[in-house]
Parts: C-alpha cells; structure tokens; sequence
C-alpha cells in the first residue's frame, strides 16, 4: 500500500546551524511531492513542492532533494532560525491523483 | 479573515453523541478535504469532494460521514462518536488547476471523545 515515512521523530539544531529532515516514500509512481510546515496550534502551511521530473528545487533557505532511485526526499533548511520550530510533513500524491498521502512528521526544536 | 475556518474549534462531547464539524472557504476552491491527525501518526484522509456532487471516501472514513452542501462548504460528522475519534481534525481545499495539488488548511478542530 501506499505510505510515506520520515527517518526520524525529532530533529534537534542550533540556530544558525543547516538542518536535513529526511522522508522515504514508497509508491515509486508518485510524481508530486510537497513539505508542509506546521507551528503549534495551526494547520499545516505549504513549503515547497517538487514534481518527480525534477532533482532539485530550491526556495527562500529551502532546498527539497528528490531521489527517485531509492525513493528518497529531503528538505533542507539554511540557517535554521527559532521560528523554523515546527512539525515537518513530507506528502505526496495517491496513486489514484485524488489526494496527498502525509507521512508521520519530524519535530524540528531550534535553540539559541 | 481565514480563508479556511473550521468550525467548532475545540469540541467535548461524551461516546455516542452525534457531532458535526463544519467548513468554509473563500478560496474558491471545488476540492475539500477531511484528515485527521494523530500523535505520531501524520495526517490521515477521511473523506474529499471535488464538487457538490462528488463525495469520495479516504484511507479511514468509517464511522464518519460528510456533506458537502455548496462549493464553499464541506461538513465532517461523526454519527456516533467512540473515544478513539479523540483526535484534531482539519479541514483543506485545493483547486483543479496547474501541475500540483497543494493543499491549504485550515486551523483544525480538536475533538475530544469521553
């Protein structure tokens, strides 16, 4: 069935510091792929997409990394600051095209 | 003004109480869509429509139903609520245009279940 994961539960960093939250997917027809950031007590916010005919896509302190071949994304975020803490959510399209399916979520705690 | 608003925001209710959650938009959008989440378990969809018409059940939409009484608006009910419905639930639109799908939300509704 279909299911996207993440590798890790939380994620720690020092501000200033890059962060990479990881996600595996499993459906290797999947050809859109977004990161949603969500801040306590919100809803989920777009970050960045990318469709499967891409590697690379690159937005302000963001990058999300495809990689197709071991059904692979990331997201990478440049000079984390405190207000980059958050839950972190990979998803992407059913196979069917209807919906998203979210993976678990990574928690991304930012100090100063 | 939000352009998704969930209502209520916070819910107790006690098993076996009938509950609605309701949805409005101003986006515009034709698709809506009900996900509930859970610690540790992501987002999970419930139920979507990408029109007044068209009803489509997700991945866990037993022991709900919806309605989707206008383009702007898209309700979740629980006919019987169980504990285990204890959970927030959000409400998202997308349009059916352009490459993607992105999903906007709105701020969710925490339903508790005693």
């Amino acid at each position: 069935g279909e299911s996207v994961g993440l590798h890790l539960p939380t994620l720690s960093v020092q501000e200033g510091d890059n962060s990479i939250i990881n996600c595996a997917y499993s459906n290797s027809a999947s050809d859109y792929f977004i990161w949603y950031k969500q801040e306590s007590g919100k809803g989920p916010q777009f970050i960045i997409d990318i469709r499967s005919n891409m590697d690379k896509r690159q937005g302000q302190r963001v990058t999300v990394l495809l990689n197709k071949t071991v059904k692979h994304l990331s997201l990478q975020i440049a000079a984390t600051q405190p207000g980059d803490s958050a839950v972190y959510f990979c998803a992407e399209r059913n196979q069917a095209g209807t919906a998203l399916i979210f993976g678990k979520g990574t928690t991304l705690s930012v100090s100063s | 003004d939000a352009d998704v608003t969930q209502t209520p925001r916070n819910r107790i209710t006690k098993t076996g109480k009938r509950i609605m959650l309701e949805c409005s938009q101003t986006k515009g959008h034709d698709r809506m869509y009900w996900y509930r989440q859970d610690p540790g378990l992501g987002l999970r969809l419930i139920y979507y429509s990408f029109d007044v018409k068209d009803i489509n059940k997700g991945e866990i939409s037993d022991g709900y139903s919806v309605s989707r009484q206008a383009q702007a608006k898209f309700s979740l009910s629980l006919e019987s609520a169980i504990p285990n419905q204890t959970a927030l639930y959000f409400c998202a639109t997308s349009d059916d245009q352009g490459q993607g799908r992105e999903l906007f939300f709105g701020e969710g509704s925490r339903l508790t279940v005693l």
